[in-house]
């Protein structure tokens, strides 16, 4: 099993671009998750889906969309970028319960300047 | 609203020394709590869960224990080593979609 794999490593992006976070994993988990990390700080929820075709917002949505059209991806979308938006983008999946933990991406740090 | 708050920010050990990192959180009623391992520049790699019903959980030189009614948990490191440098996080999950709520972590260095 790959986990959970996510693309690109590395962005930089103009303010006012979009672009698309892939996150895809292969252990069949039904629920995902999109984080973002500030530098020195926590993890703070973006998106979470606890399904295909379900999803719902975080603690920090403002400037992303995400769509759950199968089990194994979870695309984030930034649109129109702002330099808010600069950090490390996690992405992360487990079972439904609460004996299962959330495994993480490697993560994409993304730069808007 | 549930808040994830770990005490110290950083923790520089001497080789060998056992220690204890801290995390608080203000409302008990969690599903869960895990404690992470993050490397410069690296995703994170789950150490430890412990559900909401139990009190402690251990993997090697790692235990970590819960006290749900006072909104504590510790992560014990046994004989420190250098390649135990990294910082530590805790996150927790308030609900069934099980999303995680962290803290802003420990960073530790073990000195050799």
């Amino acid at each position: 099993n790959a986990g959970v794999t996510q693309t690109p490593k590395f962005r930089i992006l103009k303010i006012g671009q979009s672009m698309t976070l892939q996150c895809t994993q292969d252990m069949n988990h039904n629920y995902m998750y999109w984080y973002r990390q500030d530098p020195g700080m926590g993890l703070k929820l973006i998106y979470y889906s606890v399904g295909a075709g379900i999803t719902d917002k975080g603690e920090v949505p403002n400037g992303y969309n995400v769509s759950r059209s199968t089990t194994e991806d979870f695309p984030l979308r930034l649109e129109l970028a702002a330099p808010s938006q600069t950090s490390v983008y996690f992405c992360a999946s487990s079972y439904k319960g609460a004996v299962y933990e959330q495994y993480f991406g490697p993560g994409t740090r993304l730069t808007v300047t | 609203k549930q808040e994830v708050t770990q005490i110290p920010a950083a923790l520089s050990v001497p080789e060998g020394e056992n220690l204890v990192l801290n995390c608080s959180f203000t409302d008990s009623a969690i599903y869960n709590l895990q404690w992470f391992r993050q490397d410069p520049g690296k995703g994170l790699t789950s150490l430890l869960l412990i559900q909401s019903s139990q009190r402690e959980q251990t993997s090697g030189r790692l235990n970590a224990s819960l006290d749900k009614s006072s909104g504590r948990s510790t992560l014990y490191i046994a004989a420190s080593q250098p390649g135990d440098s990294a910082t530590y996080l805790c996150a927790v999950s308030t609900d069934s979609s099980y999303k995680l709520i962290f803290g802003s972590g420990t960073r530790l260095l073990v000195r050799p």
